[in-house]
Parts: structure tokens; C-alpha cells; sequence
């Protein structure tokens, strides 16, 4: 099972302010990681898929790059709207499908 | 416009079953691998189980393999998981997710339902 690390557990920042999360993978999973948003009460929404892509929708102000077991979830002037739960989620190789622990970005 | 909506949640006793419903629409559903995916009350997401499309199959947890069963009626656009002797452990929020592509096994999520709740207690 291919185990997904992020990090910071808590990221606390200011609107406008970039913000830049981890997820590191326990072996390769080439290009084949997505990123989630997730608002309390709420399903979860994708921001990236396969590393880089952003999403239908999704502003410019995501991005995502890396590949291999390391993966970098940039946004690059947060909105009120952004403070969040981000996840990780790997397709390389599965069963099982992984997610990360979540990072959680929230206004300082 | 996509929409996936999950019922059939509730409070169950330990040991007991529940079938959860996911209704489609907005999409070719036949086209399109569709998996369940849980929450617990606080706690990150794990996958549960995927429906494949093109007779790959199905594919389930670990926590899950043996107890859990998913499958799909065409007809009526719907997909399902039959849950079986039910744990505490088991009670969670319960998504139904669609793939990003259809056809094949591209396991990105890009639409997701509201979720279902399964709280087992006794």
C-alpha cells in the first residue's frame, strides 16, 4: 500500500498570502496524484488531478507540480474561500486508491 | 450538470447491514467507473470500493473485502453498497465519487455526492 504524508498538519496564513503544501509519497507514484479540497460539512472537491492539471473550473490560482513521491500543492494569493482541508490522493497503484492525512489551511 | 445522490444511510447495531443507494444523473453513467468513499466523524477520507466499467470488475478495502459488496443497475442510473455485519468502526460519512474519464480507470474523482451518514452503535 503506497502511504501518502502531508504536510504541515496546519498551515496558518493571511488572505493573500501563498500557500504551499506537501504530500509525500511512500514510494513512486510517477504523475498519478490529484488534490482535494474539502469545506466543513461538505464533499470533497478536485482541485489537480495527475499532478498538474487543474480541474474544470478551478482558478489559476492553483497549481500543482512534482513527480515521483514528491508533490507540491501551490495556491498563490489566498482567498477567503480557500481556507480548507486539502488532500492528496495517489492512482498509481491500487488497491488499494490512498489519500493523505490533510492539511488543514486556516486564517491566522 | 453532474449529480450523485447518496441515501440509505442510518443507525445500525453492530453486526447489521445497510444497502446505500447512489443515484445518477447528468452523464453517461455505464461510461464511467464510480466508487464509494468514507469519512469518519473527523477524520480524513479513505476508499472504500470501485464499480470498474469494461468488465474490469470490482474492488474493495481491505477494512471492507468480504463484508461490503458494490454493484450498479444500468436502468435505473444507480450504484450500491450492500454493507454486511457492520462494525463500529464502519460509521462514517459515505460518498459516492465519479471518475475523472470515461471508459477506463482513471481514479480521480471529479464529482462527488453530499454524502450519507452510517453511524453503527449500539
Amino acid at each position: 500500500e503506497i502511504v501518502l504524508t502531508q504536510s504541515p498538519g496546519t498551515l496558518s496564513l493571511s488572505p493573500g498570502e501563498r500557500a504551499t503544501l506537501s504530500c509525500r509519497a511512500s514510494q513512486s507514484v510517477s504523475s498519478y496524484l490529484a488534490w482535494y479540497q474539502q469545506k466543513p460539512g461538505l464533499a470533497p472537491r478536485l482541485l489537480i488531478y495527475d499532478a498538474s492539471n487543474r480541474a474544470t473550473g478551478i482558478p489559476a490560482r492553483f497549481s500543482g507540480s512534482g513527480s515521483g513521491t514528491d508533490f507540491t500543492l501551490t495556491i498563490s494569493s489566498l482567498e477567503p474561500e480557500d481556507f480548507a482541508v486539502y488532500y492528496c490522493q495517489q492512482r498509481n497503484m491500487w488497491p488499494p486508491l490512498t489519500f493523505g492525512g490533510g492539511t488543514k489551511v486556516e486564517i491566522k | 450538470e453532474v449529480q450523485l445522490l447518496e441515501s440509505g444511510g442510518g443507525l445500525v447495531q453492530p453486526g447489521g447491514s445497510l444497502r446505500l443507494s447512489c443515484a445518477a444523473s447528468g452523464f453517461t453513467f455505464s461510461s464511467y467507473a464510480m466508487s464509494w468513499v468514507r469519512q469518519a466523524p473527523g477524520k480524513g477520507l479513505e476508499w472504500v470500493s470501485t464499480f470498474g466499467v469494461g468488465g474490469v470488475g470490482t474492488y474493495y478495502a481491505d477494512s471492507v473485502k468480504g463484508r461490503f459488496t458494490v454493484s450498479r443497475d444500468i436502468s435505473k442510473n444507480t450504484l450500491f453498497l450492500q454493507m454486511n455485519s457492520l462494525r463500529a468502526e464502519d460509521t462514517a460519512v459515505y460518498y459516492c465519487a465519479k471518475v475523472l474519464t470515461p471508459g477506463g480507470m482513471v481514479m480521480h474523482f471529479d464529482s462527488w455526492g453530499q454524502g450519507t451518514l452510517v453511524t453503527v452503535s449500539s
